[in-house]
């Protein structure tokens, strides 16, 4: 079953932009993970954010989570036309070798 | 991170017959799952690839339609048996520790006609 919703469904941006995705969830987690799908292929990690963290950098990304809002934010900044992919937040929960549960995911339209 | 290697990328199958992907991890994996994209959604997990024993499936997921083996801690194959045009739609596999993220095959698209 689906934990995660992200929002919006799809963002269109111009390069140079910064783009903005969320992502709400239903339980208590370890870890939130976000990551990244070109035109159906396999998927990137992105970045990890562990629940007793609100905050994380990974070059030009910026990942929030409030695990009091069960909701967490990626931050792209100064986007690129090859930022031009699909975003998922997948979420793992709080039970020692369980999968990840996806997100309906954002489709990030980067025009140039 | 752990390098997945996910065999074939993408296959043309005809109805009635079945397709078997093979997934092979450069090193050694605690967990290995297996996912379903269909056209234009998220992914949705069908089974948990236990280490020398029966897979764990989803609601929604059988053995009989989906086996799945995994002999040892780098290697997991599925195969979709039966194929029916409801059956076409890309297959991930994934592995990797939950707490440093996880590792995916670059997929294998399948089409039955």
């Amino acid at each position: 079953s689906q934990q995660g919703e992200e929002d919006p469904q799809a963002l269109s941006i111009q390069e140079g932009e910064n783009a903005t995705m969320n992502c709400s969830y239903k339980t208590s987690i370890n870890n939130l993970q976000w990551y990244r799908q070109n035109s159906g292929r396999g998927l990137v990690h992105l970045i990890l954010i562990r629940s007793n963290e609100r905050e994380k950098h990974s070059g030009r990304l910026r990942v929030t989570l409030d695990t009091s809002k069960k909701s967490s934010s990626l931050l792209i900044t100064a986007s690129r036309a090859a930022d031009t992919a699909s975003y998922f937040c997948a979420t793992d929960l709080n039970q020692a070798g369980t999968a990840l549960i996806f997100g309906k995911g954002t489709t990030l339209s980067v025009s140039s | 991170s752990a390098v997945i290697s996910q065999k074939p990328s993408r296959d043309i199958c005809q109805r009635g017959t079945s397709l078997t992907i093979q997934c092979q991890v450069d090193s050694q994996v605690t967990m290995m799952f297996w996912y379903r994209q269909q056209p234009g959604q998220s992914l949705t997990l069908i089974a948990t690839a236990n280490q020398g024993s029966e897979a764990t499936y989803e609601s929604g997921f059988v053995i009989d339609k989906f086996p799945i083996s995994r002999p040892n801690l780098t290697f997991s194959t599925l195969t979709v048996s039966n194929l029916s045009p409801e059956d076409s739609s890309i297959y991930l596999c994934s592995g990797g520790d939950s707490n440093y993220g996880y590792t995916f095959g670059s997929g294998t698209r399948l089409t039955v006609v």
